[in-house]
């Protein structure tokens, strides 16, 4: 088991609605990086955040947004939402920002648009 | 673009055997490539990485490969038990901060 968290373990909302997803660091872990994981598929990069700002971002539309807190903490928050959008939302952090740090992964929060 | 090909989709192997995942990736600048394990409802779990400097890796019944001029790498797990039945994901680092993942490999051992 990682130290990674993440909140809530399940979610379903409707076409339009807006959710926050909630994820907290292993211990001594500054760095969150954001996927989308369809069913069946391999986690997609959403984006990155380091000392409470965005490091990069994937190939995903600006309703997409998230927040760093100094406690290096993370919010996922997507706007608008649409059936596509269900999927597995996974957290991950790491110590820095080198494409070469491990990065730990928590369980996920599972998002079910209606 | 980015990408990473992982072979195959499903393997199926009897308890005992040996399984071997294989991965393909495109961009030359990839330098850590770490495998993980998802079991149904779980997070990815990291089981095993190498690094470009490195052309092989391996922790008791897990090993992988890396081949950086083919852009090849490979997982190859022995004595398989029930238990390392999962999805397993292979990954590239990709850009500068981020893991290009691989459509993930479905593990069945048989008792």
């Amino acid at each position: 088991e990682t130290g990674v968290t993440q909140s809530p373990t399940h979610l379903i909302k409707t076409r339009g609605q807006q959710v926050t997803l909630r994820c907290s660091s292993q211990s001594g872990h500054n760095t969150v990086s954001w996927y989308q994981q369809a069913l069946g598929q391999g986690p997609q990069f959403i984006f990155q955040y380091y000392r409470e700002e965005e490091n990069g971002r994937g190939n995903f539309p600006p309703r997409f947004s998230g927040l760093q807190f100094p406690n290096y903490s993370s919010e996922l928050n997507v706007n608008a939402l649409e059936l596509d959008d269900s999927a597995l939302y996974l957290c991950a952090s790491s110590y820095g920002t080198r494409k070469e740090e491990t990065q730990y992964f928590g369980p996920g929060t599972r998002l079910l648009v209606l | 673009g980015e990408n990473v090909e992982q072979h195959p989709s499903t393997l199926s192997v009897q308890e005992g055997d040996s399984a071997v995942i294989k991965c393909t990736y495109s961009d030359s600048a990839s330098n850590y490539f770490p495998w993980y394990k998802q079991e149904l409802g779980k997070g990815p779990q990291l089981i095993i990485d190498i690094r470009s400097n490195v052309g092989e890796k391996k922790d008791q019944r897990i090993a992988v490969t890396l081949n950086k001029t083919a852009k090849h790498f490979s997982l190859h797990i022995t004595e398989t038990q029930p238990e390392d039945s999962a999805v397993y994901f292979c990954a590239a680092s990709g850009g500068t901060y981020k893991y290009i993942f691989g459509t993930g490999t479905r593990l069945k051992v048989l008792a």
